[in-house]
C-alpha cells in the first residue's frame, strides 16, 4: 500500500516555464514533508520541506504548497532551467519524534532548452 | 559538506553469497539508514540506526541484517543472496532530531546472478 504516491512519472517543461511536481498521500498523520533531486548515478540531494502548520514554504525558484484538507503537496519550479532535469521525490514523516520518512515513486522531469 | 561514502559504486555477486555493503559519513551525525530504490517503487526503507548498536527494521528488512559498530559506519549485510535483492543500494544519515534532512550517498548498484 503506497502511502505517499507520485502519479506523473514524468514530466517535460520548456525552459522558463513553471514546472508543478504533485504527490498526494493518505495519513493524516503525517506532518513534516520534503523533497529531493535526484540526478542519474548521484544520490538524491535535499531541496525544499516544509511542516504540516504551513501551507507554502519557499527557497528562491523553489515553492512548495501544502493542502491538508485534500492531503495533497506540490513542488513549484520557476521559471524551469535544463539544470533542474532530474527525478524528483517527496517524502513524508510518519509521526511525531519518528525517523522514518515514506518515499513516493518519483518523478522525471525534463526541462527542454 | 556532509559526505556520505559508499564503499562501492558497482557489484555483481552470484546467488547465495553473503554480501556487505558499507557506508560511512563524515558528520557525527547519530542516525543512519538503508534504502532500496526500485523502478516505480521509489526509495523503501530496509533499516535504519538512530545509535552506536541500535537498529530499527524498516519496511522491508526480509532477507537483511545491518551492523552499526561505530558511529560513522553502517553495514547492510545480504545473509543469503538473491535475484530479487538486485537493487540499487542508498545509505543516508541524518543529524539527531527527527525534521532533519537526510543526506545520501551516492548508491551501490547491487546485481545478484
Amino acid at each position: 500500500d503506497q502511502q505517499v504516491k507520485q502519479n506523473s512519472p514524468s514530466l517535460s517543461v520548456q525552459e522558463g516555464r513553471i514546472s508543478i511536481l504533485n504527490c498526494d498521500y493518505t495519513n493524516s498523520m503525517f506532518d513534516y514533508f520534503l523533497w529531493y533531486k535526484k540526478y542519474p548515478a548521484e544520490g538524491p540531494t535535499f531541496l525544499i520541506s516544509i511542516s504540516s502548520i504551513k501551507d507554502k514554504n519557499e527557497d528562491g525558484r523553489f515553492t512548495v504548497f501544502l493542502n491538508k484538507s485534500a492531503k495533497h503537496l506540490s513542488l513549484h519550479i520557476v521559471p524551469s532551467q535544463p539544470g533542474d532535469s532530474a527525478v524528483y521525490f517527496c517524502a513524508a514523516r510518519a509521526t511525531s519524534g519518528t525517523y522514518k520518512y515514506i518515499f513516493g515513486t518519483g518523478t522525471r522531469l525534463k526541462v527542454l532548452a | 559538506d556532509v559526505k556520505v561514502t559508499q564503499s562501492s559504486r558497482y557489484l555483481v555477486k552470484r546467488t547465495g553469497e553473503k554480501v556487505f555493503l558499507e557506508c560511512v559519513q563524515d558528520m557525527d551525525h547519530e542516525n543512519m539508514f538503508w534504502y532500496r530504490q526500485d523502478p516505480g517503487l521509489g526509495l523503501r526503507l530496509i533499516y535504519f540506526s538512530y545509535d552506536v548498536k541500535m537498529k530499527e527494521k524498516g519496511d522491508i528488512p526480509e532477507g537483511y541484517s545491518v551492523s552499526r559498530e561505530k558511529k560513522e559506519r553502517f553495514s547492510l549485510i545480504l545473509e543469503s543472496a538473491s535475484t530479487n535483492q538486485t537493487s540499487m543500494y542508498l545509505c543516508a544519515s541524518s543529524s539527531q532530531g527527527a525534521r532533519q534532512p537526510q543526506h545520501f550517498g551516492d548508491g551501490t548498484r547491487l546485481s545478484i546472478l
